[in-house]
């Protein structure tokens, strides 16, 4: 079993849809976790992080984490078609900071 | 922009050989770490720099070794290359205690 893993996708939502996107992770040791996005060619780039469990937003993001579960997921509201890319989920333990990635999900929205 | 840069953008390389990547980050981020990525899959964790120390390693072999400077650059070096080190290399840096930020990266291919 991954320590984190994702639905590789690709995961097509129209545009104007939300899209959900899906992480489990193994370690119930972990902290914190993290949403980075990657377009293709590039290096990723963080959208969010979140500690606690709940729902935290950002603009249109919205991370939710249930630990008991140990599920993290992303919500995207209103998609673009700039929205397209890579995602990738990361978590990290309290001591230290290595980050843990799973494989990430590629989403394709389309006008 | 995350205030990280990395050299060389490209590298080309024949098995045996050595490289050394490169990696500067603004001043007070006293954390770097390097990440390798495969294609189509997420970064995995090399190893963490804090104040010039070691501070955690993934599981590469020693031929997979670091630096870090007093000027918050660092280096990443892979002796005697192997196919499967084609790679886009990461480097990241903490900003505060929790997030990291990514370089752009430096992709090597190994012939």
């Amino acid at each position: 079993q991954k320590e984190v893993e994702q639905n590789s996708g690709p995961l097509s939502v129209p545009e104007g849809a939300i899209a959900s996107l899906n992480c489990t992770y193994s370690d119930r040791g972990s902290q914190s976790f993290f949403w980075y996005r990657q377009y293709s060619g590039k290096s990723p780039e963080l959208i969010m992080f979140i500690y606690s469990n709940g729902d935290k937003e950002d603009g249109r993001f919205t991370a939710q984490l249930n630990k008991a579960s140990q599920y993290v997921s992303l919500l995207i509201r209103d998609s673009q078609p700039s929205d397209s890319a890579t995602y990738l989920c990361a978590v990290k333990r309290n001591a230290g900071n290595m980050l843990t990635f799973g494989g990430g999900t590629r989403l394709m929205v389309k006008p | 922009e995350t205030g990280v840069t990395q050299s060389p953008t490209h590298l080309i390389k024949t098995r045996g050989q050595q490289v050394t990547l490169r990696c500067s980050s603004q001043s007070g981020h006293n954390t770097v770490s390097w990440y390798q990525q495969a294609l189509g899959q997420g970064p995995q964790f090399i190893f963490q720099y804090y104040r010039e120390e070691e501070n955690g390693r993934g599981n590469f072999p020693p031929r997979f070794s670091g630096l870090q400077f007093p000027n918050y650059s660092s280096e990443l070096n892979v002796n005697a290359l192997e196919l499967d080190d084609s790679a886009l290399y990461l480097c990241a840096s903490n900003r505060d205690a929790e997030t990291q930020y990514f370089g752009p990266g430096t992709r090597l291919l190994v012939l």
